[in-house]
């Protein structure tokens, strides 16, 4: 149990477009997921924090208006990159707190992002 | 705030040679402690966790114990493999900061055969 999935797996688009990802915890309820990004060899940054229903809290630095959250369900948040840029080039990782497990994280295996 | 430092990478051993990767942490109150280990293109998995002082996690060989006078959480394993190359990460997880997950910079691993 507690499986966490992103789609798409990677993706490469053109610059100025819109990209968007999903994360699916597929065998339990999650009121609260968080979205990470990780350049290569470096550790992992919380961008923001989605909760069901409401809308996503971010970290100091991050756009809200360029990175869009929706948690619509209790097993579906997606993330928008909005007029994508060649920066905006990372790992991208979400993961998702299931209710019985107070505390514990469970993760997807992340959207490889690449702008052109 | 909440912080987590872990040793520098990138460690590279023999197989069954004895690994320890240095974590410490700054953090008010009893955090939680986590290690996750990351494989090449992958994303984290739970390694192992400790939730109060003096507990040890153990996973897969892997060992750490929670040491709240020498704020640390070292990871170790007695005899490496090939299959466990990888990048492993500390974290935190504060009191005041509910579920949120701060991380370490990650120590790439890599055991030669």
């Amino acid at each position: 149990g507690a499986v966490v999935s992103q789609h798409p797996s990677w993706v490469i688009c053109k610059s100025g477009t819109s990209v968007k990802i999903e994360c699916r915890s597929l065998d339990f309820q999650a009121t609260t997921m968080f979205w990470y990004r990780q350049f290569p060899k470096q550790s992992l940054m919380l961008m923001a924090t989605s909760n069901e229903g409401s809308k996503a809290t971010y970290e100091q630095g991050v756009e809200k208006d360029k990175f869009l959250i929706n948690h619509a369900s209790l097993t579906l948040s997606t993330l928008t990159v909005t007029s994508a840029h060649p920066e905006d080039s990372s790992f991208y990782i979400c993961s998702a707190i299931r209710d019985s497990s107070y505390n514990e994280q469970f993760f997807g295996p992340g959207t490889r992002l690449t702008v052109l | 705030g909440d912080s987590v430092t872990q040793m520098e990478g990138p460690v590279t051993l023999s197989e069954e040679a004895f690994l320890t990767i240095n974590c410490t942490y700054t953090a008010t109150g009893y955090p939680s402690l986590f290690w996750y280990v990351q494989y090449p293109g992958e994303g984290l998995q739970l390694l192992l966790k400790a939730t109060k002082a003096d507990d040890k996690g153990s996973n897969k060989g892997f060992e750490a114990t929670y040491r709240k006078e020498t704020t640390s959480f070292h990871l170790e394993k007695g005899s490496v493999q090939v299959s466990d190359s990888a990048v492993y990460f500390c974290a935190l997880s504060g009191q005041t900061s509910g579920s949120r997950l701060t991380f370490g910079e990650g120590t790439q691993l890599t055991v030669n055969p």
